[in-house]
């Protein structure tokens, strides 16, 4: 049973423009939400999280959205570059103790040059 | 400051045999977690320790195990190897423990293949 779904495997964007990352979540346990980055040969990097209690979170050029009688989250990077192109992996904690990372499968993101 | 590192960073075993993988955490860090990456489950949670205890388990069977040492170094273990077990091995480390809710900071991984 995969509590996080990232449904889109890849995204393909110009340069410039808009991605948007989307990942729904089933657990309504979940009180937290991340964003992690990787690059091929390297482990995951922090991007930007989330708390329950907002809707918004901005940092830079990357903004996370959620939607919590959705349970949706999208990440927002406006606008994208080249260097942006990896496979982010949207996650999920909560519950208590519970408190271990839950990950979805990954999106691919290419920004064209 | 230096990363997280793993060794070795790859490893071809055969089925039935075990495996052993070494993960330094951040210097300070004393929360180590385990992670397993496949291209069909994705990354999944194995287990985290913090000052030499385990605190949290995901849903792998007994034959994964680990251990963390007072120097806050950690290992995992892998007995009686089947092919499923081929993946990327990511360790991350982090300050404090509360897995999710601190920031982890990730080692490249130890690729294991198991012919």
């Amino acid at each position: 049973d995969q509590q996080v779904k990232q449904n889109s495997p890849s995204l393909s964007v110009q340069e410039g423009r808009i991605s948007i990352l989307n990942c729904d979540y089933t657990n309504s346990m979940f009180d937290y939400f991340l964003w992690y980055k990787k690059y091929p040969a390297e482990g995951p990097t922090f991007l930007i999280s989330i708390s329950s209690i907002k809707d918004k979170n901005e940092d830079g050029r990357f903004t996370v959205f959620l939607n919590k009688s959705a349970k949706h989250l999208s990440l927002h990077i406006v606008p994208s570059q080249p260097g942006d192109s990896a496979v982010y992996f949207c996650a999920a904690t909560g519950g208590g103790s519970n408190y271990k990372l839950t990950f979805g499968k990954g999106t691919l993101l290419t920004v064209n040059p | 400051k230096a990363g997280v590192t793993q060794t070795p960073r790859y490893l071809i075993k055969t089925r039935g045999q075990q495996v052993t993988l070494s993960c330094s955490p951040i210097s300070g860090h004393r929360s180590v977690s385990w992670y397993q990456q496949t291209p069909g489950q994705g990354l999944q949670f194995l287990f985290e320790y913090f000052s030499e205890t385990q605190r949290n388990k995901g849903n792998f069977p007994g034959r994964f195990s680990g251990r963390q040492f007072s120097n806050s170094r950690s290992e995992m273990n892998v007995s009686t190897l089947e092919l499923g077990d081929s993946a990327l091995y990511l360790c991350a480390s982090s300050p404090f423990s509360g897995g999710g809710y601190n920031e982890q900071f990730f080692g490249p991984g130890t690729r294991l293949t198991v012919l």
